[in-house]
């Protein structure tokens, strides 16, 4: 069982519709991320979160908007996809920022656009 | 920039036997920390083992150690008594120490295959 669970596990989505992406961590921490898993590439941060607060925008482009309401949860606006914007994203927790702190994953969003 | 580098896409190994997965680094700090991540075909991305750079003992965790290699900048991960559910996707990754360092920075990962 994973402290951190998004959802929709999978998602396909027209370039026109708008979907989001939700994450939700049972661990307390105060930190979120956004990451972006794509074929053959590393992992790409795409957004930080800390106490509710946007610290990183690693660079995105502006169809993903990201939310953070609260400590615990965290979406990912989509609006208006590219075809290469087909990837896994994963949303991640930490317990703040030092760098000893281990980094929480989820399993992750599938995302295809069409 | 620190960049990660994980040499080998895919590696197999024989059930009970023994792999290394290498990974080597590039960076001009000289306290950070290193991780090995593990993600299945679930997807998720889970903590293997992990390596304060200051620390000059290796990491262990049950069947899994490193071999930390700081001047070299090489940190290689050995799998002992392979299991067929160590089979998955691993990626080194480098953090770096103090201040609000989040960012992790991951190599492309190396798809290990264990053989019954």
């Amino acid at each position: 069982e994973t402290g951190v669970t998004q959802t929709p596990r999978h998602l396909v989505m027209g370039m026109t519709n708008k979907k989001s992406l939700k994450c939700e961590q049972h661990l307390g921490h105060n930190a979120m991320y956004w990451y972006k898993q794509s074929a053959k590439k590393p992992l790409e941060l795409m957004f930080v979160y800390n106490f509710k607060e946007q610290t990183e925008n690693n660079s995105v482009p502006s169809r993903f908007s990201p939310e953070c309401p609260n400590s615990s949860h965290l979406f990912l606006h989509l609006h208006t996809l590219q075809p290469e914007d087909s990837a896994l994203y994963l949303c991640a927790s930490s317990q703040g920022f030092s760098s000893g702190n281990t980094i929480y994953f989820g399993e992750g969003s599938w995302l295809t656009v069409v | 920039a620190q960049t990660v580098t994980q040499s080998q896409p895919e590696m197999s190994v024989q059930e009970a036997e023994t792999v290394t997965l290498s990974c080597t680094y590039d960076t001009s700090e000289s306290d950070y920390y290193l991780f090995w991540y593990k993600q299945p075909p679930s997807r998720q991305m889970i903590l293997v083992i992990r390596q304060e750079a200051y620390k000059q003992q290796n990491a262990t965790e049950n069947r899994f150690s490193v071999n930390f290699q700081k001047a070299a900048k090489s940190f290689s991960l050995k799998i002992s008594d392979s299991q067929l559910g160590d089979a998955a996707m691993y990626f080194c990754a480098y953090r770096d120490s103090g201040g609000s360092n989040y960012k992790l920075t991951f190599g492309k990962g190396t798809l290990l295959t264990v053989n019954p």
